[in-house]
């Protein structure tokens, strides 16, 4: 399973774009990258998953190099309620590889 | 949501107790996950089951075991609970189609005394 490496925390404030970067530079040819959501005493939240280029919904945007080695997780506007822990994981299902590795993920906290 | 509920939601018990947390799925899915979360380790995977009887070990295994005797329950117990096994657990399953991935439950805070 690839390992990710993303900062430990970042600050904002209130209405402002936020981006966190992830890089994976062993990810292998199938696996996808998925960003997770986690606020105190939930389970995590998915976000949004990605192959390549860029993926976008309701809530997010993901940002996917050519390459493949780093991914970016762009929250556009945050509020204080999008103050949580935002991990990102690489892996694949099939071929009985259905296994995530979580990382400590990045404490995202958003000033008023 | 993806249809799981962990039960109980908190528990306190004392050391050498033996514990069971129990997921319950609704979807149906074949692969379910039993993990830790604990302040500066993040979440770790304790076992993980891909079919009624099928487990295998997790990262972080030693003084758990699980069981799954149908497709909708996955059962985790501590045989002897230990303060170190103070810990929010969370079960997940795999969920295929557009989004491929894991989707967690609402986790079970438990205190070993």
């Amino acid at each position: 399973l690839a390992k990710t490496t993303q900062p430990i925390s970042m600050d904002s404030y209130e209405g402002q774009e936020v981006n966190i970067t992830c890089s994976h530079n062993n990810i292998a040819t199938n696996d996808y990258i998925t960003w997770y959501q986690q606020f105190p005493s939930q389970g995590p939240r998915f976000i949004i998953q990605g192959y390549k280029t860029k993926v976008t919904n309701e809530v997010a945007s993901l940002f996917i190099p050519a390459d493949r080695k780093s991914s970016t997780l762009s929250l556009p506007r945050v509020s204080l309620s999008d103050t949580a822990v935002y991990y990102c994981l690489v892996g694949r299902s099939g071929a009985g590889s259905y296994q995530l590795t979580f990382g400590k993920g990045t404490k995202l906290s958003v000033i008023p | 949501d993806a249809g799981i509920t962990q039960s109980p939601r908190h528990k306190v018990t004392e050391t050498g107790t033996p514990v069971t947390l129990r997921c319950h799925q609704t979807e149906n899915h074949r692969y379910m996950y039993w993990y830790r979360q604990d302040p500066g380790h993040g979440l770790r995977l304790i076992h993980y089951s891909y079919g009624v009887k099928d487990t295998d070990k997790g990262e972080v295994s030693d003084g758990y075991s699980v069981s799954r005797s149908k497709t909708e329950d996955f059962l985790l117990t501590l045989e002897s609970a230990t303060s170190s096994q103070t810990s929010v657990y969370f079960c997940a399953i795999w969920r295929g189609g557009s989004t491929d991935t894991q989707y967690f439950g609402p986790g079970t805070r438990l205190t070993v005394l």
